[in-house]
């Protein structure tokens, strides 16, 4: 149980394009759905929490024009790349929290992560 | 301010030998306390967190975990390490701070574990 997807798991973009990335909890209900950034041999850096039915709240730093995210239900929450240039070159991890709505005790379980290559 | 130590970036251990993968925090409040292991372009996998209760935390593939309490420690063990477990190790805190997004992680810089036949 707990298995969280995401869609794609690798994309390579021209720069300008936007790029959509889909993280679905397959077996739970997710009020709260995370995503991250991670670099090459570094820790993850959250980058906004999703809650359903609301909007996201975004981390200090983090461009919320940029990366729009879209929680529209229970189990699917979309991260879109606008406009990608090189520097957005990354990979992107979600994650779903499951418990009893994002308590400071719930698990995250962690989608396999979205290799994004902007050329 | 709130903070996850991984005092070492690398941990080298013979197959068959225990292992430990070393884990301190700095939080205000009650910790919970996760760990998770990333293999290679993959995301991360749940192994073990503690909450409250028992100090020792038994998890997947083997793997436990001690709360320490006065030592602010979450220290991941393995009686006896296999080449399969050489991955990134992540350590990670939760506590309850109004001020920030309930049930957010904060992570430790991860360390890497290798285990060599």
């Amino acid at each position: 149980g707990a298995v969280v997807s995401q869609h794609p798991s690798w994309v390579i973009c021209k720069s300008g394009t936007s790029v959509k990335i889909e993280c679905r909890s397959l077996d739970f209900q997710a009020t709260t759905m995370f995503w991250y950034r991670q670099f090459p041999k570094q820790s993850l850096m959250l980058m906004a929490t999703s809650n359903e039915g609301s909007k996201a709240t975004y981390e200090q730093g983090v461009e919320k024009d940029k990366f729009l995210i879209n929680h529209a239900s229970l189990t699917l929450s979309t991260l879109t790349v606008t406009s990608a240039h090189p520097e957005d070159s990354s990979f992107y991890i979600c994650s779903a929290s499951q418990g009893t709505g994002g308590g400071v005790a719930d698990t995250q379980y962690f989608g396999p992560g979205t290799r994004l290559t902007v050329l | 301010a709130q903070s996850v130590a991984q005092p070492e970036d690398q941990v080298n251990v013979a197959e068959g030998n225990p292992l430990t993968v070393k884990c301190t925090y700095s939080v205000s409040g009650n910790p919970y306390l996760f760990w998770y292991v990333q293999y290679p372009n993959r995301g991360l996998q749940f192994l073990l967190k503690y909450i409250t209760g028992d100090n020792l935390v038994k998890g997947s593939y083997g793997f436990e975990a001690e709360f320490n309490k006065s030592q602010t420690s979450f220290h991941l063990k393995k009686p006896s390490a296999l080449v399969s477990d050489s991955a990134l190790y992540f350590c990670a805190v939760s506590f309850l701070d109004r001020g920030s997004t309930l049930g957010r992680l904060y992570f430790g810089r991860g360390t890497q574990l290798t285990v060599w036949p």
